[in-house]
């Protein structure tokens, strides 16, 4: 077990460009989610997976965000037309909904995003 | 958006001492999480308290439970260096799979 881990850990763009993280969840978890943490502030939700499904998104995730999660594995977040306001942590967390500890998330480093 | 707010936003204590900090949230919940942040590093679960339940303990860890007051507690017994961190509260509603976070407390251990 190793973990989530997420890649980039850091990226610096120029508004206006597009970006992608990924996500690489705990092997055989089922659910994969995406959070965005401004300095100062805890976590916020955007988006879940249950295996290959987005099962929900939240009105913070605009039309310019979209996350994939393909094969049920790994999962990636692109953000087209990046802005300033984007700048954020964006953490990414596993769960298995099979297991009686299925509540715990556990989250990855994050990828710190800086659009310039 | 923010579930709840923690209080207070920031705590400093001696080593040995004993840390306590407190997160209101707003609507039902199915359980309360917490989690520590390390500069650096991610967010690491601590401990679960679910609805039914009115105290919790793991290790140095006590959480207190009060869905009357929608609040609950976190006690940090005898506090180490280590444990210098962020702390969030976390709840999870009824049929809503996502977590809800505080806004965190900045816990500094004077060794």
């Amino acid at each position: 077990d190793t973990g989530v881990s997420q890649n980039p850990r850091h990226k610096i763009t120029k508004r206006g460009q597009n970006v992608t993280f990924r996500c690489d969840p705990i092997s055989e978890h089922n659910r994969l989610y995406w959070y965005r943490q401004t300095l100062g502030q805890g976590p916020e939700f955007l988006t879940y997976f249950q295996n290959e499904a987005q099962l929900e998104k939240s009105r913070l995730l605009s039309d310019r965000f979209s996350a994939e999660r393909p094969k049920g594995s790994f999962s990636t977040l692109e953000i087209q037309r990046t802005e300033q306001g984007d700048s954020a942590m964006y953490l990414c967390a596993s769960s298995d909904l099979r297991k009686s500890s299925y509540n715990e998330q556990f989250f990855g480093p994050g990828t710190r995003l800086t659009v310039l | 958006s923010q579930q709840g707010e923690e209080d207070p936003q920031a705590l400093s204590i001696q080593e040995g001492e004993n840390a306590t900090m407190n997160c209101s949230y707003k609507t039902s919940i199915n359980n309360l999480q917490w989690y520590r942040q390390n500069s650096g590093r991610g967010l690491v679960h601590l401990i679960l308290i679910r609805s039914n339940e009115r105290e919790k303990h793991s290790g140095r860890l006590r959480v207190t439970l009060d869905t009357s007051k929608k609040s609950s507690s976190l006690l940090i017994t005898a506090s180490r260096a280590a444990d210098t961190a962020s702390y969030f509260c976390a709840t999870r509603s009824f049929g809503n799979e996502k977590l809800t976070f505080g806004t965190g407390t900045r816990l500094t251990i004077i060794p």
